[in-house]
């Protein structure tokens, strides 16, 4: 069974630019999360999905920050404009269900804010 | 609202030696506890979750952890430690039995001696 994907692996850029990341879920998994970790952080919750819509993005900050989640499949952050402190992980998770599920994670997307 | 302490930033261990990595937490309610593992460059890897029932839970790779409700702990175990357990480890807690919702420690960095 092919895993949680997420691409890119790592992104380099200059603050105020603009910057995606892209999520494939497990197959079948209609909960999708995406969190930020900083480096020496556990991972936070940026938004929870179920199937095309959101559950939860109260820890989103959504003057920047934007996901969606179109077909309740793949899924898309987005940040812009970039500031220094986005510099983190940013890891993409997914269940079967929210209630009871047990979460698979990628392997995360590296960004890096200069 | 709920919060985990891992109060081990970094442990070193020999090969062959036994573990036991610390974690506290508070919640108001009953807790849902998790133990998870990440390796360098990869996302985080479920070893055992607690809900309800016997306080002792038996995860994958031979981790152990217990609940202690009276101590608030729920540390995790292991008799003998194999180099390929160096990893990054990190506690959570859920509110009910959204694993998704979790607030996650800091980690715990296990290096392993050969």
């Amino acid at each position: 069974e092919a895993g949680v994907a997420q691409s890119p692996r790592y992104k380099i850029i200059e603050k105020r630019q603009s910057v995606a990341f892209w999520c494939n879920p497990i197959s079948g998994h209609a909960t999708l999360y995406w969190y930020q970790q900083i480096l020496g952080q556990g991972p936070k919750l940026l938004i929870q999905f179920q199937n095309n819509g959101v559950v939860d993005d109260s820890q989103l900050p959504k003057d920047r920050f934007s996901a969606e989640r179109l077909k309740g499949v793949d899924s898309t952050l987005k940040i812009q404009p970039a500031k220094l402190e986005d510099s983190a992980v940013y890891l993409c998770a997914s269940s079967l269900a929210s209630v009871g599920g047990e979460l698979f994670f990628g392997e995360g997307s590296r960004l890096t804010v200069l | 609202a709920q919060s985990v302490t891992q109060p081990d930033i970094h442990i070193t261990v020999s090969e062959g030696a036994s573990l036991e990595l610390r974690c506290n937490y508070s919640y108001g309610a009953t807790p849902y506890l998790f133990w998870y593992v990440q390796s360098p460059g990869q996302g985080l890897q479920l070893l055992l979750k607690y809900f309800s029932g016997d306080t002792l839970v038996q995860g994958i790779k031979g981790f152990e952890a217990e609940f202690k409700r009276s101590q608030s702990s729920f540390n995790l175990r292991k008799p003998s430690v194999h180099w390929s357990d160096a990893a990054e480890y990190f506690c959570a807690v859920a509110p009910g039995t959204n694993a998704g919702k979790s607030t996650f420690g800091d980690g715990t960095t296990l290096t392993v001696k050969p």
